[in-house]
C-alpha cells in the first residue's frame, strides 16, 4: 500500500517563530488533507489540498502532486498551535474513500 | 448543523463485554467510516460504508462489526472486547468521490 512519511517527527518552537512541516507519499493520490489534533484529541480540518497552494490565516499549504509531497507552513506560531499535525492521503478505489495517515508531527509552541 | 457526533466520549469495559459505539452525521454524506488511533500512530481504518446497506472491511477489521441501515448512522460493535481494543475511535464522513472528510470528536475506550 501507499506509504506516507512526515517530518520532522517532533518540533519545539518559541512563540512567534515560523515552521515548515513536510509530508511525502509514495504513489499518486486523488486527495490530500492536513489535520491538527489538538491537546484534547479533536481532529481539526486544516486543508483539503490535492494540488496547488491554499492559505488560511497564519497557515498555508502547498501540494506538488507530481513530486509526491506536501508542505504545511505555520507562521508567527502561537501556543494554541501546539498538538499533532497529520497528513492523510486518499487513493480512489472501488471501495470508497480510504484515507491513509502519516504518523504525524508533534509540535510544541513555548512562550 | 452538528456535523459528525459520537457517543459515548469515554467508556471502560471488562474483557469479554460487548458494546456499541454510536456515530451520526447530519450532512447527508454517503461515505462513513471508523478509524482507531493508538499511541504514537496515525489513524487506521476499521470499516467503512458507501451508503445505506453497504459496508466493507478496512485495514484492521477483526473484532468489530458494523451495519448501516440509514444514511445518518453508522454504529460500530465490539462483540467481545479485548485489551488490544483499548484505543481512541474516530468516526468520519464525506461525500463520495474523494471529497474532504470530517471527523467526530472521538470515543476513548479502555478494556481491562
Amino acid at each position: 500500500g501507499i506509504q506516507v512519511e512526515q517530518s520532522p517527527p517532533d518540533l519545539i518552537l518559541q512563540e512567534g517563530a515560523n515552521s515548515t512541516l513536510r509530508c511525502n507519499f509514495s504513489d499518486s493520490v486523488n486527495n490530500l488533507q492536513w489535520f491538527h489534533q489538538n491537546p484534547w484529541g479533536q481532529l481539526i480540518n486544516l486543508f483539503y489540498i490535492p494540488s496547488g497552494t491554499k492559505q488560511n490565516g497564519r497557515l498555508s499549504a502547498t501540494t506538488v502532486a507530481t513530486e509526491r509531497y506536501s508542505l504545511l507552513y505555520i507562521s508567527s506560531s502561537q501556543t494554541t498551535d501546539s498538538g499533532v499535525y497529520f497528513c492523510a492521503v486518499l487513493i480512489l478505489t472501488g471501495g470508497g474513500n480510504k484515507l491513509t495517515f502519516g504518523t504525524g508531527t508533534q509540535l510544541k509552541v513555548e512562550l | 448543523n452538528a456535523g459528525v457526533t459520537q457517543t459515548p466520549k469515554f467508556q471502560v469495559l471488562k474483557t469479554g463485554q460487548s458494546m456499541t459505539l454510536q456515530c451520526a452525521q447530519d450532512m447527508n454524506h454517503e461515505y462513513m467510516s471508523w478509524y482507531r488511533q493508538d499511541p504514537g500512530m496515525g489513524l487506521r481504518l476499521i470499516h467503512y460504508s458507501v451508503g445505506a446497506g453497504i459496508t466493507d472491511q478496512g485495514e484492521v477489521p477483526n473484532g468489530y462489526n458494523v451495519s448501516r441501515s440509514t444514511t445518518e448512522d453508522f454504529p460500530l460493535r465490539l462483540l467481545s472486547a479485548a485489551p488490544s481494543q483499548t484505543s481512541v475511535y474516530f468516526c468520519a464522513s464525506s461525500l463520495l468521490g474523494g471529497s474532504e472528510q470530517f471527523f467526530g470528536p472521538g470515543t476513548r475506550l479502555t478494556v481491562l
